[in-house]
């Protein structure tokens, strides 16, 4: 979905480097959240936002941290990236009056070696 | 431990054939019950969803089948094309869960041979 960007596409990394994964939208929607997907696991909620002055934890927020720089930008940082975060990191937005429906990025594939 | 049991995690259909998949729940409060859709490359997407006040919602191809004493509801792809192959995700919500916050199921990869 176009009006959801995220960057880097793809991304390969080291044990112990400072990863930051970056989240744009253009839908105009106040939430965001940041997802991983491993196979058989589904899609887990690490951070999410309910506007710029809100941050919550997810599911799985240890090791992650977030930032919500501005209603259109949020992103994830990995402090010190290990391998058992090698996953497909997802961005997502909703409307808070709308139907429950969120709005998924392209994803970011990130490894760490 | 999943809210949301998704199976099976893989099938492979013939093309005109009606794969099924399977969702459980334990929340009882959920109360919203989407589908996604993922294609490789690309973030999931609405398919169809269904609240429990119904027990079956159909979007052209696309049946959900919904049982709420069982606490169960399953998507039907009927006359399944090639380009029906993906990755689909069933999830739940709430709506005391104010933030649209979803529940996902595990996956199931989905091939339609030609």
């Amino acid at each position: 979905d176009a009006d959801v960007t995220q960057t880097p596409r793809n991304r390969i990394t080291k044990t112990g480097k400072r990863i930051m994964l970056e989240c744009s939208q253009t839908k105009g929607h106040d939430r965001m959240y940041w997802y991983r997907q491993d196979p058989g696991l589904g899609l887990r909620l690490i951070y999410y936002s309910f506007d710029v002055k809100d941050i919550n934890k997810g599911e799985i927020s240890d090791g992650y941290s977030v930032s919500r720089q501005a209603q259109a930008k949020f992103s994830l940082s990995l402090e010190s990236a290990i391998p058992n975060q090698t996953a497909l990191y997802f961005c997502a937005t909703s409307d808070p009056h709308g139907n429950n429906e969120q709005f998924f990025g392209p994803g970011t594939r990130l490894t760490v070696l | 431990q999943q809210q949301v049991k998704q199976s099976p995690q893989s099938l492979i259909v013939q093309k005109g054939g009606i794969p099924i998949i399977n969702c459980a729940y334990e929340n009882t409060a959920f109360d919203y019950f989407p589908w996604y859709q993922q294609f490789p490359g690309k973030g999931p997407a609405l398919l169809i969803a269904i609240r429990p006040d119904v027990s079956e919602k159909k979007e052209g191809r696309f049946t959900i089948s919904f049982n709420k004493s069982a606490k169960q509801f399953s998507l039907h792809i009927m006359d399944s094309q090639p380009g029906d192959s993906a990755t689909y995700f069933c999830a739940a919500t709430s709506r005391e869960n104010a933030g649209n916050m979803l529940t996902f199921g595990g996956g199931t990869r989905l091939m339609v041979k030609p």
